[in-house]
């Protein structure tokens, strides 16, 4: 079956760094997206790996292990824009379709 | 960036009536579109995959019956919520892609049923 976890909520102070991770069991896997989702609001992409390691952009970065079915989220010089819900979803392949897996997604909590 | 709009972005209706949301792709083609529900404080659920010109892939546990979905072009397809109850309130997103690149979100239909 397929299997998502990720923490329910955290919290951080504001120019703080944070780090949500996110593991995983799937099948037909097929790279990991991050996003993001303020409430109400539709989720809009962050992140994409689908090689192991690391990868930038801005202050964004994503880490994904294969092996290991983990992945983090790394939010660097945290603004109070970011207080959002964080949604891990990995890219699977099933009945000849790619099709995303969501998780419960993580509520992130930026204070002053 | 590619855009998906969806319509209408919000709607109360009857229980019992049917309830259709549209969602385009306005600067691609989309091969696959998706739909997905969302319940409060809950994270999102995938309700079916649709494929232009094929019918609907549906997942487990949801009534092909009752959300009849149509991708008549690769721009546009629709869900169509048949008898709604209470129940089926919720947060309905879709969201579009082209060949296996990433999936763009519409905005969301908050759906309401009394």
């Amino acid at each position: 079956g397929q299997n998502i976890d990720q923490p329910t909520e955290m919290t951080a102070t504001e120019g703080a760094i944070v780090q949500i991770n996110c593991t995983y069991q799937t099948s037909g896997f097929n790279g990991l997206f991050w996003y993001q989702q303020h409430a109400g609001e539709a989720p809009t992409f962050l992140s994409y790996n689908v090689l192991d390691g690391l990868e930038e952009k801005g202050r964004f970065s994503s880490f994904l292990s294969r092996s290991k079915g983990y992945s983090y989220l790394l939010l660097k010089e945290l603004q109070m824009k970011d207080s959002a819900s964080y949604l891990c979803a990995p890219n699977t392949v099933s009945g000849g379709y790619n099709k995303l897996i969501f998780g419960a997604g993580t509520r992130l909590a930026v204070h002053p | 960036g590619a855009v998906v709009s969806q319509h209408p972005s919000w709607v109360i209706c009857k229980s019992g009536t049917s309830v259709k949301i549209e969602c385009r792709s306005l600067d691609f083609q989309a091969t696959t579109m998706f739909w997905y529900r969302q319940f409060p404080k809950q994270s999102l659920m995938l309700m079916a995959t649709s494929n232009e010109g094929s019918k609907a892939t549906y997942e487990q546990g949801v009534e092909k019956d009752k959300f009849l979905i149509n991708h008549a072009s690769l721009t546009l397809s629709t869900l169509t919520v048949t008898s709604a109850h209470p129940e089926d309130s919720s947060f309905y997103i879709c969201s579009a892609r082209w060949g296996a690149e990433e999936q763009f979100f519409g905005p969301g239909t908050r759906l309401t049923v009394l």
